[in-house]
């Protein structure tokens, strides 16, 4: 079976620091990989999105960047974290056009 | 890209009784729905999907599709505690490998 993993669950960054979040995906080959932000209260807001390796789609311009190394890795970047950084990460993977299945999410805070 | 749109609530129901949570989308053109359930504090994960017009059971839980008017529905029956959660609605975007979602129901279900 398919398992997604996301880490860390919960990461507190001063502001001006970098960020890298990470998530692999198990038991599926050349996955649709997704970033979703979702701050408090508020819906999901979809990030990058990858199709395959070296393929990344920005939905929203921000200071934020996405790579894809390997096929069934995904990494959520920053040069320099902002306050308005803060929020709960979602990675997601999914085949085709259809649903998506989430990691467990990583609560960054960003002080 | 699509919209769609759900009321944010929070739906209170009393223990026993029948959830309904709609969700409204405004591309003609979708052919499926998805509905996720997130726990407080937790990533959302897929309860059920429907593909065609009409009603789709699983246990508890029933989707209904109505293309022409354009709204999907989630009931949950025998409504419980553990029932209480956001419910958020997702459509998938025509020629892309993404996913719209609403901003969700929150669902409270009082002992």
């Amino acid at each position: 079976s398919q398992t997604i993993h996301q880490w860390p669950a919960t990461l507190v960054q001063p502001v001006g620091s970098p960020l890298s979040l990470e998530c692999t995906v198990e038991g599926t080959s050349n996955p649709n990989l997704y970033w979703y932000r979702q701050a408090a209260g508020r819906g999901l807001q979809l990030l990058f999105y990858s199709v395959g390796i070296g393929q990344i789609s920005s939905e929203v311009p921000q200071n934020l960047s996405a790579s894809r190394p390997q096929d069934r890795q995904f990494i959520l970047s920053s040069k320099k974290l902002l306050l308005s950084d803060s929020g709960f990460y979602l990675c997601a993977w999914g085949v085709g056009n259809t649903e998506a299945f989430f990691g467990q999410g990583t609560r960054l805070t960003v002080v | 890209q699509k919209e769609v749109e759900q009321n944010s609530g929070p739906l209170s129901v009393p223990e026993g009784a029948i959830a309904s949570l709609n969700c409204t989308y405004s591309d003609r053109g979708s052919q499926s729905f998805f509905w996720y359930r997130q726990y407080s504090g937790k990533s959302p994960e897929l309860i059920m999907f429907i593909y065609s017009n009409g009603d789709k059971e699983d246990g508890r839980f029933t989707a209904q599709l109505n293309k022409a008017s354009q709204y999907v529905s989630l009931l949950i029956r025998d409504s419980q505690p553990s029932d209480s959660a956001t419910y958020l609605c997702a459509a998938p975007n025509s020629g892309y490998s993404t996913l719209t979602f609403g901003k969700g129901t929150m669902l409270l279900v009082s002992p």
